[in-house]
């Protein structure tokens, strides 16, 4: 089966610039989770969604970040404006389970590397 | 707060030699534990996950961990080191059962594990 894709890999901006990550979860998965990995650090998770509402963005920066589920398929994760701290490789999962189950083995995709200079 | 603990940031060991890469955890109740790796330029990769049942999980490419809830830890462990093992373990946790806090995996720091000739 296909995996998770993401677009861009790779993304140059300069601080204050906008940016928008796209990802397509694996058919059929409910949930779909974006992550922000610092280098050196585990991937944090930024916000969750179960189909196309929102379960968890409670380490979403609100301010300037936000996503979007349309039609609980596809995904993007837009920053406005960026700061130099937000570089870092911004992950999409997903999973088959339902939340209610507690738990659920989370599919990556290959990330999309974040420069801001 | 649920948090995972690696306490080490790297781990070299000589081809065919057993590994084990440390794991601690802390969450309410019983915990649902996972391993992944993680390779350059990759997204993350799922080796194996505890749940429930017995202590020892095997998983992918010949990897196992040990869930031990006294000291609250999943060590990851192979009998026989390859160089094509060398990369970057995560290990994560998120609590059992529907505790209303959906899928929401909390990662360790992540330890590289170095296999050399």
């Amino acid at each position: 089966e296909a995996g998770v894709a993401q677009s861009p890999r790779y993304k140059i901006i300069e601080k204050r610039q906008s940016v928008a990550f796209w990802c397509n979860p694996i058919s059929g998965h409910a949930t779909l989770y974006w992550y922000q990995q610092i280098l050196g650090q585990g991937p944090k998770l930024l916000i969750q969604f179960q189909n196309n509402g929102v379960v968890d963005d409670s380490q979403l920066p609100k301010d300037r970040f936000s996503a979007e589920r349309l039609k609980g398929v596809d995904s993007t994760l837009k920053i406005q404006p960026a700061k130099l701290e937000d570089s870092a490789v911004y992950l999409c999962a997903s999973s088959l389970e339902l939340i209610r189950t507690g738990y659920g083995e989370q599919f990556f995709g290959p990330g999309t590397r974040l420069t801001v200079l | 707060a649920q948090s995972v603990a690696q306490p080490e940031d790297q781990v070299n060991v000589a081809e065919g030699n057993p590994l084990t890469v440390k794991c601690t955890y802390s969450v309410s109740g019983n915990p649902y534990l996972f391993w992944y790796v993680q390779y350059p330029n990759r997204g993350l990769q799922f080796l194996l996950k505890y749940i429930t049942g017995d202590n020892l999980v095997k998983g992918s490419y010949g990897f196992e961990a040990e869930f031990n809830k006294s000291q609250t830890s999943f060590h990851l462990k192979k009998p026989s080191a390859l160089v094509s093992d060398s990369a970057l373990y995560f290990c994560a946790v998120t609590p059992g059962g529907f505790t209303g806090g959906g899928n929401k995996l909390t990662f360790g720091t992540g330890t590289q594990l170095k296999v050399e000739l």
